[in-house]
């Protein structure tokens, strides 16, 4: 099985909806991000939690917020969805130290906002 | 302000040449970078890290050098295949301690051609 998991795979809402994206991991990581990537595109950091309860904003946090459920599971919402929210959603987990960390990114979420 | 530059444009090379992908960066004094693997549509793969006092890395057929003074680290694949093709980033830890994150580059695409 996955170390982390997304769902859903793909999704399809239109403007205004509000749709959550989930992702759990078991690989009993403490640090997890959500980052969206544009075609073509790096990835830019949405938000970020060190543990269940330290949740920080990233680079592009507006019209999205999130939820860290517990240890494993860290949930992003998008309020009120826009098309130039169409993107391919990543979540990853690190194995973070006290001196350094790898990062573990799950499949993705391929999401289209009509 | 802080970046991390990647060429943007693909890097095309013969299948059994050797493939140089470079990674620059202003304003960050990182401890440590590494070099991750991405292909379309999934998430990124983490392949090899390098700290500030390490002047090169070996993996297989993959290499990577860290210059602290130039700001720049190089990843060589050697004797590069089909199989290679894809996207390379390279990411740098900013901050310090408990605070300290990764931050990604945008990318390079590297293609192998037979």
């Amino acid at each position: 099985d996955a170390d982390v998991t997304q769902t859903p795979r793909n999704r399809i809402t239109k403007t205004g909806k509000r749709i959550m994206l989930e992702c759990s991991q078991t690989k009993g990581h403490d640090r997890m991000y959500w980052y969206r990537q544009d075609p073509g595109l790096g990835l830019q950091l949405i938000y970020y939690s060190f543990d269940v309860k330290d949740i920080n904003k990233g680079e592009i946090s507006d019209g999205y917020s999130v939820s860290r459920q517990a240890q494993a599971k860290f949930s992003l919402s998008l309020e009120s969805a826009i098309p130039n929210q169409t993107a391919l959603y990543f979540c990853a987990t690190s194995d973070f130290n006290g001196f350094q960390e790898t990062q573990y990114f799950g499949p993705g979420t391929r999401l289209l906002v009509l | 302000s802080q970046k991390i530059e990647q060429n943007s444009e693909a890097l095309n090379i013969q299948e059994g040449k050797t493939a140089t992908l470079t990674c620059n960066y202003t304003n960050y004094s990182p401890a440590y970078l590494q070099w991750y693997r991405q292909d379309p549509g999934r998430g990124p793969v983490f392949l090899l890290l390098i700290r500030e006092n390490e002047k090169e890395k070996r993996k297989e057929r993959l290499k990577v050098t860290f210059d602290t003074t130039l700001k720049q680290s190089l990843f060589h694949i050697t004797a590069s295949q089909p199989a290679d093709s894809a996207t390379y980033l390279c990411a740098l830890i900013s901050g310090s301690g408990t605070a300290s994150k990764l931050t990604f580059g945008t990318g390079t695409r590297l293609q192998v051609t037979l």
